[in-house]
């Protein structure tokens, strides 16, 4: 089966750096996905892990470990349009599965 | 390049009617994924159809099913709808089955069942 784990929600200051944690159990692994969604809106692309290690793209970077099944998403300079659901998504084979999202409030 | 769009934006049923949401894929894409997002969860997988064969399937009941055409284009349709089938329900597309393509997602039809 698959599982994944988010923190529901989070709380950070605009201007600051936040940690989004995720752990995932599925059988099968074919890279990690870390998309944002606003309120009403499609989720978007953030980034893509399939190897170990830190993928830094601006203002976003994403790690990943797969002997640990642990991935987090780190949020530099925190902006208020940040505030947003982040969805850590795993791809097992060829589907791409979903955990529940973290919704993440931007305080000024 | 076109990307994804979904019809209709919203759409309100009555409990034990049946829908039909289509989406068209982004161009060049031929694999189309569909989700249902009750609010504050993320998105559930329900099934995904590559050149028009049903290609894996969530765990859905079979009242939830699917169509793909010639073009790429998708249906979702349901039929006896029950209220927690109130959701948003969203395509992706993408250039292959392979998850290093990537999916691009539609906005979305929020349908309410009442």
């Amino acid at each position: 089966g698959q599982n994944i784990d988010q923190p529901t929600e989070m709380t950070a200051t605009e201007g600051a750096i936040v940690q989004i944690n995720c752990t995932y159990q599925t059988s099968g692994f074919n890279g990690l996905f870390w998309y944002q969604q606003h309120a009403g809106e499609a989720p978007t692309f953030l980034s893509y892990n399939v190897l170990d290690g830190l993928e830094e793209k601006g203002r976003f970077s994403s790690f990943l470990s797969r002997s640990k099944g642990y991935s987090y998403l780190l949020l530099k300079e925190l902006q208020m349009k940040d505030s947003a659901s982040y969805l850590c998504a795993v791809s097992p084979y060829d589907k791409i599965i979903f955990g529940k999202g973290t919704r993440l409030h931007i305080l000024p | 390049e076109t990307g994804v769009t979904q019809s209709p934006t919203h759409l309100i049923k009555t409990r034990g009617q049946q829908v039909t949401l289509r989406c068209s894929s982004q161009s060049g894409h031929n694999t189309v994924s569909w989700y249902q997002q009750a609010l504050g969860q993320g998105p559930q997988f329900i099934f995904q159809y590559y050149r028009e064969e049903e290609n894996g399937r969530g765990n859905f009941p079979p009242r939830f099913s699917g169509l793909q055409f010639p073009n790429y284009s998708s249906e979702l349709n349901v039929n006896a709808l029950e209220l927690d089938d109130s959701a948003l329900y969203l395509c992706a597309s993408s250039v292959g089955t392979g998850a290093i393509y990537g999916y691009t997602f539609g906005s979305g039809t929020r349908l309410t069942v009442v």
